[in-house]
């Protein structure tokens, strides 16, 4: 089955720029999703199809995916932004759907 | 708005069987395909099953095939996910989610139910 894999943590000071990936085999082919998930909540969808964003996701989240790896990039990083983050993708096999193991983003 | 409300987990002994509901509302549920996901205490987020708009076609992850079956009435807006031969690896907070695409799924989920608990335990 396809494997997404993400780097555990990620640390970032406000203001900077959170730079998250999600390596997969030639997943630059494949739509890669984002989804931000605070402690005790549901999943919030915040980039879909590489790089859209839902409404209501401010302009501060972007993604781009080309060759093996693709990136979730936070600019002028807040505290509120403090979560784990999970890039997904939908896989022709007899595993479909495909989670990375997640990356904790932490605001110093 | 929409709205997606997970009923039905709870505490089953190893070898149990459970079925799961998701009650939507806000949307068209006839014309979405719908998605179980599941997160065990602690880790990360599992894909387990989609059923396509209309039933016709379904997806499960190969940790549940066999076990799992995931079902939709689209006359109750409900989804449901029947849990059989339930193991203590599958305790997990279980969230149904919307396909962002209606009719041609395009397998990403745009909306999520706050979940709903099943342990596995004896």
């Amino acid at each position: 089955s396809y494997v997404l894999t993400q780097p555990p943590s990620v640390s970032v000071a406000p203001g900077q720029t959170a730079r998250i990936t999600c390596g997969g085999n030639n997943i630059g082919s494949k739509s890669v999703h984002w989804y931000q998930q605070k402690p005790g909540q549901a999943p919030v969808l915040v980039v879909y199809d590489d790089s859209d964003r839902p409404s209501g996701i401010p302009e501060r989240f972007s993604g781009s995916n080309s060759g093996n790896t693709a990136t979730l990039t936070i600019s002028r990083v807040e505290a509120g932004d403090e979560a784990d983050y999970y890039c997904q993708v939908w896989d022709s096999s007899s595993d479909p759907g495909v989670f990375g193991g997640g990356t904790k983003l932490t605001v110093l | 708005q929409v709205q997606l409300v997970e009923s039905g987990g709870g505490v089953v002994q190893p070898g149990g069987s459970l079925r799961l509901s998701c009650a939507a509302s806000g949307f068209t549920f006839s014309s979405y395909g719908m998605h179980w996901v599941r997160q065990a205490p602690g880790k990360g987020l599992e894909w387990v099953a989609f059923i396509r708009y209309d039933g016709s076609n379904k997806y499960y992850a190969d940790s549940v095939k066999g076990r799992f079956t995931i079902s939709r009435d689209n006359s109750k807006n409900t989804l449901y996910l029947q849990m059989n031969s339930l193991r203590a690896e599958d305790t997990a907070v279980y969230y149904c989610a919307k396909d962002g695409s209606g009719y041609v799924p395009l397998y990403y989920m745009d909306v999520w139910g706050k979940g709903t608990t099943v342990t596995v335990s004896s």
